[in-house]
């Protein structure tokens, strides 16, 4: 079962340059979230759709934009670049309903010079 | 102030050696706290969902206790593939399905 895929696994950018990541989870849930990951402060919420069609901005959400394709797929988008984004970028899934836990792709490692 | 707090930071064991790691929060009207493994180069691993105070869910070596503001997983004869940071995280009412996530720990078990 393949859960949640996140590509790519590894990108290098420099300042100033865009990138789309991208996320499909096969699991038929509805809420999908994104999540950045940096040394001494834990996961933090950038973006999540509680279902298709919405969006809504989490406790990070500032040089970021997202995108709910369908149901499947979620892509998180940086339009300008910066060194300060330089982080492990998480999607993760859940049934729609509070209480769900959420699943967890394996990341995307991104560094901007 | 962090919402959720983990201790210790790192946790070094002996094999077999029992401990408890700690997660403590502040938000008021928790829909859940939830108990997730991280390996290396890996996204969290879901463990557990605890709901209410006196709650405890087990798994193999592995048993997560709640009480009014705080969680604890016990781990039990612990394994060198124990080894993992476990992360904790809330769910509460006026986040709506978002979760707050603690620092976590850092376990580390040799033989």
């Amino acid at each position: 079962n393949a859960g949640v895929t996140q590509t790519p696994k590894f990108q290098v950018l420099k300042t100033g340059q865009s990138m789309t990541l991208q996320c499909a989870q096969d699991m038929n849930h509805n809420s999908m979230y994104w999540y950045r990951q940096d040394p001494g402060m834990g996961l933090r919420l950038i973006y999540y759709s509680a279902s298709e069609g919405t969006t809504d901005k989490g406790e990070v959400p500032n040089g970021y934009n997202v995108s709910r394709l369908n149901k499947r797929e979620f892509s998180l988008r940086l339009e300008s670049a910066a060194p300060s984004q330089t982080s492990v970028y998480f999607c993760a899934s859940s049934d729609q309903g509070s209480n769900q836990p959420q699943h967890f792709g394996d990341g995307t490692r991104l560094s901007i010079l | 102030e962090d919402q959720v707090t983990q201790s210790p930071e790192a946790l070094r064991l002996q094999e077999g050696e029992s401990s408890s790691l700690n997660c403590s929060y502040t938000v008021s009207g928790l829909r859940g706290l939830f108990w997730y493994r991280q390996d290396p180069g890996k996204g969290p691993e879901f463990l557990f969902t605890l709901y209410s105070a006196g709650e405890e869910k087990e798994k193999e070596r592995l048993k997560a206790t709640l009480t009014k503001k705080e969680s604890f997983l016990h781990i039990t004869a612990p394994k060198p593939e124990d080894s993992a940071t476990y992360l904790c995280a809330v769910q509460f009412n006026q986040a709506g399905t978002a979760l707050i996530f603690g620092k976590g720990t850092t376990l580390s078990v040799s033989s």
